[in-house]
């Protein structure tokens, strides 16, 4: 039973260019949730999205950042315009369809984002 | 989500049980008490959860107070590889705005040494 899987697991970019970073939930599980870690920082919630639906993207940076979970596919975290400061380690995790509060999270090994 | 206090940093001898504790004073009736870690680099554990009986599994057991004002996560037999960062987080019950997800504080670092 294959967990959470994020690729790629280092992405170096450029100032400037773009970052696509995939999150492919558990088998069962349409609820994905992102989280940011700055270095030696902890972990900071960005957005929740359940299929083809964004429900609170409280987190996110209101320029460069969005997401997507479709019908079809994995999650999709994309940032344009990258800057110095969006390297981080970006984490994905994911509940079971039926979710509620009494089922765990389960997280991905994450993407390295290093921006040059 | 109620806020948990955690002490920053703890040691244990290898072998021995790892007793890391949490205060949760403004938990609600409906909210979990979740614990995950986190080895360096990798992406948070799930370890435990709870909401009012204490709990076991094959990795820990956790301990909440009868007023549910605070916790104990046990590791019975603490590895090398138990030392992480492990979190405690109160997760909101139903009719509550976080929407599920898990607000990450500072944790407890936890070294286990030979």
């Amino acid at each position: 039973n294959a967990g959470v899987m994020q690729n790629p697991r280092h992405l170096v970019r450029r100032r400037g260019q773009e970052a696509r970073l995939r999150c492919s939930p558990m088998k069962g599980h349409s609820h994905v949730y992102w989280y940011r870690q700055l270095p030696e920082e902890g972990l900071k919630f960005m957005v929740y999205l359940q299929k083809e639906n964004i429900i609170d993207e409280s987190g996110m940076p209101k320029e460069r950042f969005s997401a997507e979970f479709p019908k079809e596919g994995p999650s999709i975290l994309r940032i344009q315009q990258v800057v110095r400061g969006d390297s981080a380690a970006y984490f994905c995790a994911s509940s079971p369809t039926a979710s509620s509060y009494n089922s765990p999270l389960h997280f991905g090994n994450g993407t390295r984002l290093t921006v040059t | 989500d109620a806020k948990t206090t955690q002490p920053p940093s703890m040691d244990c001898a290898e072998g021995r049980a790892a007793n890391l504790p949490c205060n949760h004073s403004t938990i609600s009736g409906n909210e979990y008490v979740y614990w995950y870690r986190q080895i360096h680099s990798q992406g948070p554990q799930y370890i435990i959860h709870g909401l009012k009986n204490n709990e076991t599994n094959e990795m820990a057991s956790l301990i909440i107070t009868e007023d549910r004002k605070s916790s104990t996560l046990i590791l019975p037999h603490a590895t090398l590889r138990d030392t992480a960062v492990y979190y405690c987080i109160v997760r909101g019950g139903a009719g509550g705005t976080s929407y599920g997800k898990l607000t990450f504080g500072q944790g407890t670092i936890l070294t286990v040494h030979p």
